[in-house]
């Protein structure tokens, strides 16, 4: 039962250029959500979150938008460098926290 | 701070072996979560703890895993006896659960395969 869908498994953008990762989810419970972006042969690492009660968080580069009416979240990287290569999973917390199947982000120089 | 350990890094096993996987928390932390990452499926709830105490075991996969936490600093995730469709990674992440949202530290996981 997959709560956390990332229906992309990978992406491929110009380096300058934005890159736009998306996330849908179907608990209505959930209601604190972050991205985690991940290198090979290395752990996940918390990137930006957004609570439910906003709609919209930004970071420097890094903006997350949630739809709570749509049950969607993406995550914008503006703009895009060669180092942003990497798994992107979104995750979804209420209790425990659910973990999408990741996009793999390829940024070309 | 160290952050999460996890041992071993690589695990290589013959079917019907037993094998342990384990997990050191970042200090103060009081939640544990194991994750199995597989292409298919992602990052995949197995378990998670909160004051050394299981909470939800459901994404077990079968009687075969077992998880325990002997204290508040460790963790051990058993496969017994382990098949060839357990091979993938595993993670453990900790937290401080003092509220409702909380950030997981993730360990480097250890990457286990079953022949």
């Amino acid at each position: 039962d997959q709560q956390v869908k990332q229906n992309s498994p990978s992406l491929s953008v110009q380096e300058g250029r934005i890159s736009i990762l998306n996330c849908d989810y179907t608990n209505s419970m959930f209601d604190y959500f972050l991205w985690y972006k991940k290198y090979p042969a290395e752990g996940p690492t918390f990137l930006i979150s957004i609570s439910s009660i906003k709609d919209k968080n930004e970071d420097g580069r890094f903006t997350v938008f949630l739809n709570k009416s749509a049950k969607h979240l993406s995550l914008h990287i503006v703009p895009s460098q060669p180092g942003d290569s990497a798994v992107y999973f979104c995750a979804a917390s209420f209790n425990d926290m659910r973990f999408g199947a990741g996009t793999r982000l390829t940024v070309k120089p | 701070d160290a952050g999460v350990i996890q041992s071993p890094r690589h695990e290589v096993t013959e079917m019907g072996q037993e094998v342990t996987l384990r997990c050191k928390l970042i200090s103060g932390h009081n939640s544990l979560f194991w994750y199995r990452q597989t292409m298919m499926r992602g990052l995949e709830l197995l378990i998670y703890f909160n004051n050394n105490v299981p909470i939800d075991d459901s994404g077990m996969p079968e009687d075969r895993f077992s998880a325990k936490m002997p204290n508040a600093s460790f963790s051990t995730l058993k496969i017994q006896p382990s098949e060839p469709r357990d091979s993938a990674v595993y993670f453990c992440a900790s937290s401080l659960k003092d509220g409702r949202n909380e950030k997981l530290f993730f360990g480097s996981g250890t990457q286990l395969s079953v022949l």
